[in-house]
């Protein structure tokens, strides 16, 4: 079955420490990647899509990379108001539905 | 404006009522749909609608039905609550279209979600 897993599940940093979240995968042809915030008592927010491995998008202080196994969401000098869950997801069953992870809660200490 | 909307916000209930939830978007949007997410956050399809037309039902048990009155709009009915119906359920639109032949292509697009309601069976 396909999995899209997500570490780590939480993350605390101080404001300005960067740091990494990591999804990994196994969907066969993947054909793409989202990565979404989710701050609390919200919807999931749109971020990024990353269709091949190799490729990277950037976001004020977030980049998000893709190898073959896996993406990255890169933080670099994160302020508080980083702070939110982190959710990717890939396409499958033909990209007629999405898979989410279980997401990193990321939270920066000011 | 807000975008997708959904009510109410929350929603405390007894096990074996029945209960709706409502959703809209003013994005102009083909594409509806409704998610779970568990208390692990854990977020999973449910249902997805193109044009008031179900599309897909991810195996949800019948007690839960789905209406779409017009593509603006994607209400959800709950019979006979269950503990296990606890979760925070969203309510997402899209501008995907829907091919027969095809089905729908969710690659290119940005699902937009409404802010959820908090169902809490007791």
């Amino acid at each position: 079955e396909d999995q899209v897993t997500q570490s780590p599940e939480a993350l605390r940093l101080q404001e300005g420490e960067s740091s990494s979240l990591n999804c990994s995968y196994t969907v066969s042809g993947l054909r793409g990647l989202f990565w979404y915030r989710q701050d609390p008592g919200k919807g999931p927010e749109f971020l990024f899509t990353l269709y091949s491995a190799g490729e990277e998008k950037e976001k004020e202080r977030l980049k998000a990379t893709l190898t073959k196994k896996e993406s990255f969401l890169h933080i670099t000098a994160p302020k508080p108001e980083d702070s939110a869950t982190y959710l990717c997801a890939v396409p499958r069953f033909g990209n007629e539905k999405l898979t989410f992870g279980t997401g990193t809660r990321l939270t920066i200490i000011p | 404006d807000t975008a997708v909307s959904q009510t109410p916000k929350y929603l405390v209930t007894q096990m074996g009522n029945d209960k709706s939830i409502k959703c809209e978007q003013n994005l102009g949007h083909d594409t509806m749909y409704w998610y779970k997410q568990d208390s692990k956050k854990f977020l999973k399809i449910m249902f997805s609608y193109n044009n008031k037309e179900l599309i897909i039902n991810e195996t949800v048990p019948n007690r839960f039905s789905p209406k779409s009155p017009d593509k603006a709009h994607l209400n959800l009915h709950i019979n006979s609550l269950e503990l296990g119906d606890s979760a925070v359920y969203f309510c997402a639109s899209s501008q995907t279209r829907f091919e027969r032949d095809r089905g729908l292509d969710l690659l290119n697009e940005k699902l937009f979600f409404g802010s959820g309601t908090q169902l809490s069976v007791l």
